[in-house]
C-alpha cells in the first residue's frame, strides 16, 4: 500500500530564508508525486508534479522538488521564502494513472510559517 | 473559467441529523472525487466517479454515507445519520480525462461540517 510521510507538522522560516519541506513515500511501483498548497479556508492547489522524465521539477511561485528514488523522497524547496508562502503544504503519491483519473494518497501536511 | 464549486461552505448540525453536500465540477471534467479531511490530516478519498459511474468507493462508509452523480455532472454526498466523528472538511475535486494533464485534480474550497 502507498503511504506518505511528511517530516515536521510545522516549519518556521524567516522571510528570505530557504524553505525545505520534507516528504518520503512508499510505493510498490514507480510513483507519481505531487505537492499541493492549501491556504486557510480554501481548497488545495497543485504546486508541482513528477510523473516521468527529469527528476527536478519546477512549479508555481518559485517552488521546486527533486525526486530521489534511492531515498524514496520528494522534498519541496524554495530559495527565498516570502510572507505569502505561509500556508499548509501536502505531499501526495499515486501509483496508477488510469484513463479517467487517479487515486491520491496524501501526507498529513506541513504548516509553513514565515517570520518577518 | 470557473473552478470547482461547493455548497454550503459551512454546516453545523446535531448528531443523528442528515446532511448533504453539493459539488459542481469544472466544465468538461468527467472524473469527480469526494475527499474527507479531518483536522490536522491530509485528505482521504471517499469516492471517485467516472462520468455517472462510481469506480472507487472502497473508502465510503456505506452504512451512513451515500453519493450520486446524476447525468455525470453535479454530485451530492449525503450523510444520514451524522455522527460526532463526521466533523471534517469535505472536499470535492475534478479532473479531465485525456491529454497530459488527466491526472491533475482541481479542488473546490470544501464544506466544513461540524456535528454537535
Amino acid at each position: 500500500a502507498q503511504s506518505v510521510t511528511q517530516l515536521g507538522s510545522h516549519v518556521s522560516v524567516s522571510e528570505g530564508a530557504l524553505v525545505l519541506l520534507r516528504c518520503n513515500y512508499s510505493s510498490s511501483v514507480p510513483p507519481y508525486l505531487f505537492w499541493y498548497v492549501q491556504y486557510p479556508n480554501q481548497g488545495l492547489q497543485l504546486l508541482l508534479k513528477y510523473t516521468t522524465g527529469a527528476t527536478l521539477v519546477k512549479g508555481i511561485n518559485g517552488f521546486e522538488a527533486e525526486f530521489k528514488k534511492s531515498e524514496t523522497s520528494f522534498h519541496l524547496t524554495k530559495p527565498s521564502a516570502h510572507m505569502s508562502d505561509a500556508a499548509e503544504y501536502f505531499c501526495a503519491v499515486s501509483d496508477l494513472i488510469e484513463e479517467y483519473g487517479n487515486k491520491l494518497v496524501f501526507g498529513a501536511g506541513t504548516i509553513l510559517r514565515v517570520k518577518s | 473559467e470557473a473552478g470547482v464549486v461547493q455548497s454550503p461552505r459551512y454546516k453545523i448540525i446535531e448528531k443523528k441529523q442528515p446532511v448533504a453536500f453539493w459539488c459542481n465540477p469544472i466544465s468538461g471534467h468527467n472524473t469527480l472525487y469526494w475527499y474527507r479531511q479531518n483536522l490536522g490530516q491530509g485528505p482521504e478519498l471517499l469516492i471517485r466517479y467516472e462520468n455517472e459511474e462510481a469506480v472507487d468507493d472502497s473508502q465510503l462508509p456505506k452504512d451512513r454515507f451515500s453519493a450520486e452523480r446524476l447525468k455525470g455532472v453535479d454530485s451530492t454526498l449525503k450523510i444520514q445519520p451524522a455522527e460526532l466523528g463526521d466533523s471534517a472538511v469535505y472536499l470535492c475535486a475534478s479532473s479531465y480525462a485525456g491529454g497530459s494533464d488527466s491526472y491533475e485534480q482541481y479542488f473546490g474550497p470544501g464544506t466544513r461540517l461540524t456535528v454537535t
